[in-house]
């Protein structure tokens, strides 16, 4: 069975502070995601990973950087928190495209970030 | 820029009849794929159903179906006879085919009446 896990579901943390999200998928894909879900927004990209120690902008990279040292694993760091950043977090992976197929993202659980 | 929009942000549907989700797009690539997920309570994010730009025949799995229009550029969601387990939020998403990241739409929250 296939599996992307968070670190956290629960995070609180205070304006300031450096927050790691951490993402770990099981399922040997080469591109990972980090989403942030907001009401009425949907999901956006904050970064993506097409491989080890590779790592784009998506939508909305302000305030966040990320890092991928090994294959199944893809972090979110929040330099400096702030309320602003309040949200959902979801990371996910797939396989790359051109190979066929659907190859769907497949989700993590999510972590609710509340910064106070 | 690609684009997805979905319309209705909330719905009921009674159980047991079919029910409708709206998704249009907006794309300039020839080719790209259209995804439908659903998100219960409980957070995590499901695969409901692709459509391929190429694909002839509308996508069906189980009680879904994506009524694919590709001159309306649009992908609706279909769900047959549904049930109380269906109450959850439902994400249009779209992907370049030459690209992994997906675009979201902004959701449709669907509440199942028994």
């Amino acid at each position: 069975d296939v599996k992307v896990t968070q670190s956290s579901r629960y995070l609180v943390k205070r304006t300031g502070e450096k927050v790691f999200l951490e993402c770990v998928q099981d399922m040997d894909h080469e591109n990972m995601f980090w989403y942030r879900q907001d009401p009425g927004l949907g999901l956006r990209l904050i970064y993506f990973s097409y491989d080890v120690k590779m790592k784009e902008k998506g939508d909305i990279p302000e305030g966040y950087s990320v890092s991928r040292e090994k294959k199944e694993r893809f972090s979110l760091i929040l330099e400096s928190a702030s309320t602003n950043q309040t949200s959902m977090y979801l990371c996910a992976s797939s396989l790359p495209p051109g190979r066929g197929a659907s190859y769907e993202q497949y989700f993590g659980p999510g972590t609710r970030l509340t910064v106070t | 820029a690609q684009k997805i929009t979905q319309t209705q942000p909330g719905m009921f549907v009674q159980e047991k009849e079919a029910v409708t989700l709206d998704c249009t797009y907006d794309t300039s690539d020839q080719s790209y794929g259209l995804f439908w997920y659903k998100q219960p309570s409980s957070g995590e994010m499901i695969f409901l159903i692709y459509q391929g730009s190429y694909d002839e025949q509308n996508a069906t799995e189980g009680r879904y179906s994506l009524n694919f229009q590709k001159a309306r550029k649009s992908a609706n969601l279909v769900i047959s006879a549904s049930q109380l387990g269906d109450s959850a939020m439902y994400f249009c998403a779209m992907r370049g085919i030459n690209t992994g990241k997906l675009i979201f739409g902004q959701g449709t929250t669907l509440q199942v009446k028994p």
